[in-house]
């Protein structure tokens, strides 16, 4: 089945710097690619996510980029903020299923 | 319009006792999914409705978890005789369905404690 690797498990930034998570995934039918941010005891919430026949989309602050060649997607964050501090996951899809990440915790220092 | 739900909120129980959760997904909602959350980790695939029928049950850990969907709506995951490493969060999500990259909406989950 699908592997979803993602590193790093933790990450501090000061706030207006620059935060980039990277995953890898290990089948290449992977075809839907989403990140969603789970705040403290809150339920994980879609923040960006790329299809496979695309290689990088951005929505403000936040941009997605993905190399299928090398079965790998990434994060990034922007101008950060300390309301970005949460866990990330990535995840990849193939029929249906998502294979999640281990997450990452980002910490915005202020 | 009213999201993912999910009861309990918050479930106490005894080792070897049966425990069934509850997912209402967003209305028209075909797709459904159970997620199990461990402490600090990540989302662990259970299994995945469309409609009312289990196309991939393969992330069930054992024989002890089962779940079923009816009127294409909500469903239930049963844990069977509980045993402490079943103690996680079980977030239930759902989706519109069918091909392409549609977003899982996630409920608010339910946290099992096995005493």
């Amino acid at each position: 089945g699908e592997n979803v690797e993602q590193h790093p498990s933790t990450l501090s930034v000061q706030e207006g710097d620059s935060a980039v998570i990277k995953c890898t995934y290990s089948d290449s039918a992977s075809n839907y690619f989403p990140w969603y941010k789970q705040e403290l005891g809150k339920r994980p919430q879609l923040i960006i996510d790329i299809r496979s026949n695309v290689g990088e989309k951005k929505d403000q602050r936040i941009a997605v980029t993905l190399n299928k060649t090398a079965k790998h997607f990434s994060l990034h964050i922007t101008e950060t903020q300390p309301e970005d501090s949460a866990v990330y996951f990535c995840a990849a899809r193939i029929n249906e299923k998502l294979t999640f990440g281990t997450g990452t915790r980002l910490t915005i220092i202020p | 319009g009213a999201g993912v739900s999910q009861s309990p909120s918050n479930k106490v129980t005894e080792k070897g006792k049966d425990v069934e959760l509850r997912c209402d997904p967003i209305s028209g909602h075909t797709a459904l999914y159970w997620y199990r959350q461990s402490l600090g980790q990540g989302l662990e695939f259970l299994i995945y409705f469309q409609g009312n029928s289990a196309p991939d049950k393969s992330g069930l850990p054992s024989d002890r978890f089962s779940a079923e969907r009816t009127g294409g709506s909500v469903s239930t995951l049963t844990i069977q005789r509980t045993q402490q490493e079943d103690s996680a969060v079980y977030l239930c999500a759902s989706s519109q369905g069918g091909t392409g990259g549609n977003e899982q909406f996630f409920g608010p989950g339910t946290r099992l404690t096995v005493l």
